[in-house]
């Protein structure tokens, strides 16, 4: 069975670009979130998906936006990227969602702006 | 309430040793405890999870301690191997209605050989 996989791996924009990083889940999982991860901040919710219906955003600003598609693939989009936004992207996908679940990560998609 | 303490930051430990990491948490509505190992520009990768109503849980030289009534849990490598050096997550989430993990800080382990 094929992991959760992200693309693209590794992509570096300018400030004031926006970025789209794309996340396909583990076949039958119907949850898609997505985290931020630095090495300051560490592990940070960024939000969840499940059935294209977003349940839940962590405490990042509106230019971090996501979505879901039927297909339950998922992308996250960063407008007017900031320094700051360099991070691993992760995304993880289960069955049901996080709570009081597994959910498996993806490898991950560093994004570096300059 | 929503934040799980983890220690220590970083660990070095002989080949053969016992690695003990430390979580913390406050929220009582937790209630499913994971751990995700993490190698250099790989994602997380979950090693083992627990639930309070168990105060311990092992799958092969990995443990979880559990204690519900201090509010902390600890992962225990047996017999810790070279291949073992990662950077290891404690997280913590409720069944109800949240859908996120809230996760440690992290713990970076090296075992020397």
């Amino acid at each position: 069975k094929a992991g959760v996989t992200q693309t693209p791996r590794y992509l570096i924009k300018t400030r004031g670009q926006q970025v789209t990083l794309s996340c396909s889940p583990i076949s039958g999982h119907r949850s898609v979130s997505w985290y931020q991860q630095t090495p300051g901040q560490g592990l940070q919710f960024l939000f969840e998906y499940f059935s294209e219906t977003q349940r839940n955003k962590g405490n990042f600003p509106g230019r971090f936006s996501g979505r879901q598609f039927s297909n339950s693939r998922s992308e996250m989009n960063v407008s007017t990227l900031e320094l700051g936004d360099s991070a691993l992207y992760l995304c993880a996908s289960s069955l049901q969602g996080a709570g009081g679940n597994t959910i498996y990560f993806g490898e991950g998609s560093w994004l570096t702006v300059v | 309430q929503q934040q799980v303490k983890q220690s220590p930051q970083s660990l070095i430990v002989q080949k053969g040793g016992i690695s003990i990491i430390n979580c913390a948490y406050e929220n009582t509505a937790f209630d499913y405890f994971p751990w995700y190992q993490q190698f250099p520009g790989k994602g997380p990768a979950l090693l083992i999870a627990i639930r309070p109503d168990v105060s311990e849980k092992k799958e092969g030289r990995f443990t979880i301690s559990f204690n519900k009534s201090a509010k902390q849990f600890s992962l225990h490598i047996m017999d810790s191997q070279p291949g073992d050096s990662a950077t290891y997550f404690c997280a913590a989430s409720m069944t109800s209605g949240t859908y996120k993990y809230i996760f440690g800080t992290g713990t970076r382990l090296k075992v020397l050989a």
